[in-house]
């Protein structure tokens, strides 16, 4: 069975904090994604990562970094933590070669005080 | 970043009733994916629709892919209270070789018993 896994659940972090995301996928995919989903505006792309060492900026990056050294992990990086970073984070993989569907992990609610 | 227009935003039904819910772009899309959330999870894959004019079913659920290749629907048929949650539809698109997914806004689906 599919496996998107994502380190942590629930975090609260304090502004000015350096922050990491994990994410991990068991299944041998070569593109891996971040998105933020904020209440009204959906999904929104912040990094992807077609290979390892390998990533691009989405929709939203700024603020953020990313880190992908080994194909299964995917890490999301906010290096100084801002109250407006507050949100959900969703981690997905997908294999470049088979049908375009992406597999997500459970998220990660952040709360930056 | 791009987002795609999805509609309505929330609903209130009753049990057994029928839902439909749609999504428009500018943009021309090569695959069209119906996803849904539960709460504190991630989005799961519904539906995915792969040719313009496609109509696909899963259970209680239909969709189909636009003609025109920029819009997209979901009907859900004699709802249930596990219905209840956030769908989104999303397109993909190729960014460089990765798929790459632009999601809706959402739509919130309530259940009256």
């Amino acid at each position: 069975d599919v496996k998107v896994t994502q380190s942590s659940r629930y975090l609260v972090k304090r502004t000015g904090e350096k922050v990491f995301l994990e994410c991990v996928q068991d299944m041998d995919h070569e593109n891996m994604f971040w998105y933020r989903q904020d209440p009204g505006l959906g999904l929104r792309l912040i990094y992807f990562s077609y290979d390892v060492k390998m990533k691009e900026k989405g929709d939203i990056p700024e603020g953020y970094s990313v880190s992908r050294e080994k194909k299964e992990r995917f890490s999301l990086i906010l290096e100084s933590a801002s109250t407006s970073q507050t949100s959900m984070y969703l981690c997905a993989s997908i294999s470049s070669g088979g049908a375009e569907t992406q597999y997500f992990g459970p998220g990660t609610r952040l709360l930056v005080l | 970043g791009q987002q795609l227009n999805q509609s309505p935003q929330s609903m209130f039904i009753q049990e057994g009733e029928d839902v439909s819910m749609n999504c428009t772009s500018s943009s021309i899309f090569n695959t069209w994916l119906w996803y849904k959330q539960d709460p504190g999870e991630g989005p799961v894959l519904l539906i995915a629709l792969y040719k313009a004019g496609e109509l696909t079913s899963n259970g209680r659920l239909t969709a189909q892919f636009g003609i025109t290749r920029k819009d997209s629907f979901l009907n859900i048929s004699a709802s249930i209270p596990s219905d209840v949650g956030i769908y989104f539809c999303a397109g993909t698109s190729r960014a460089g070789t990765a798929s790459k997914l632009t999601f809706g806004t959402g739509t919130r689906l309530q259940v009256t018993l």
